[in-house]
């Protein structure tokens, strides 16, 4: 059974420090990898897409590598803002669906 | 374009009571999925329909939710009677590709306290 690991659960830096985010997950028998975004009280926002035969995306500040046989992913987040403070989850695409980790908290403080 | 469209976004009943949330996904995505996301943990996904077909309901509590996605548009998904224990936020998505193998879209969710 598939199970994602997100790393840590919650995490607060200062404006303008740069972080990584991980995600984990148990079976490589991945056809893609996502990171959303969800903001308090709102829906999930999809941030980047990784297929199972690429190693990252990038968007912007953002950053996200995928290691399928170790299992790994990670988000980087350059000159984080208070703008980025929300919960980050990671996902996997495995069978018919998307299976999601408890999310990673982030909290930019000016 | 248009986003995902939930309605309510908010509803509060007692147990035993039913309740329906109502979806419309974004004009030309064939696969609709619901998730359910209890406090402090991920989406997990209750169904998922492409066109008006069920693809994957194995995790969908089935003595007591129900779904449908009448004319492969609009979807509603029904609880009855509720329990405690479903108090979570409803969340509804659609994508061009079945199976999570694109970008899912989310709409806002429905929060659902069950008291």
């Amino acid at each position: 059974k598939q199970e994602v690991t997100q790393i840590p659960a919650a995490l607060s830096v200062p404006e303008g420090e740069n972080l990584v985010l991980n995600c984990s997950f148990t079976d490589s028998a991945i056809y893609n990898l996502q990171w959303f975004r969800q903001d308090p009280g709102k829906g999930l926002t999809s941030l980047l897409l990784i297929q199972s035969s690429q190693r990252e995306q990038t968007s912007g500040r953002l950053n996200a590598s995928l290691d399928k046989s170790s299992g790994r992913s990670t988000l980087y987040i350059a000159a984080s803002q208070p703008g980025d403070s929300a919960t980050y989850l990671c996902a996997v695409g495995a069978g018919t669906a998307l299976i999601f980790g408890k999310g990673t908290t982030l909290s930019v403080s000016s | 374009e248009a986003g995902v469209a939930q309605s309510p976004r908010y509803k509060i009943i007692e147990k035993r009571q039913s309740v329906a949330f109502w979806c419309n996904p974004i004009s030309g995505h064939a696969t609709l999925y619901w998730y359910q996301q209890i406090l402090g943990q991920g989406p997990k996904l209750l169904i998922q329909f492409q066109n008006n077909g069920v693809v994957d309901d194995s995790q969908l509590p089935k003595d007591r939710f129900s779904a449908e996605r009448l004319k492969g548009v609009d979807s509603t998904l029904k609880i009855q009677p509720a329990k405690l224990e479903d108090s979570a936020v409803y969340l509804c998505a659609s994508s061009f590709l079945a199976g999570g193998r694109d970008t899912q879209y989310f709409g806002p969710g429905t929060r659902l306290t069950v008291l």
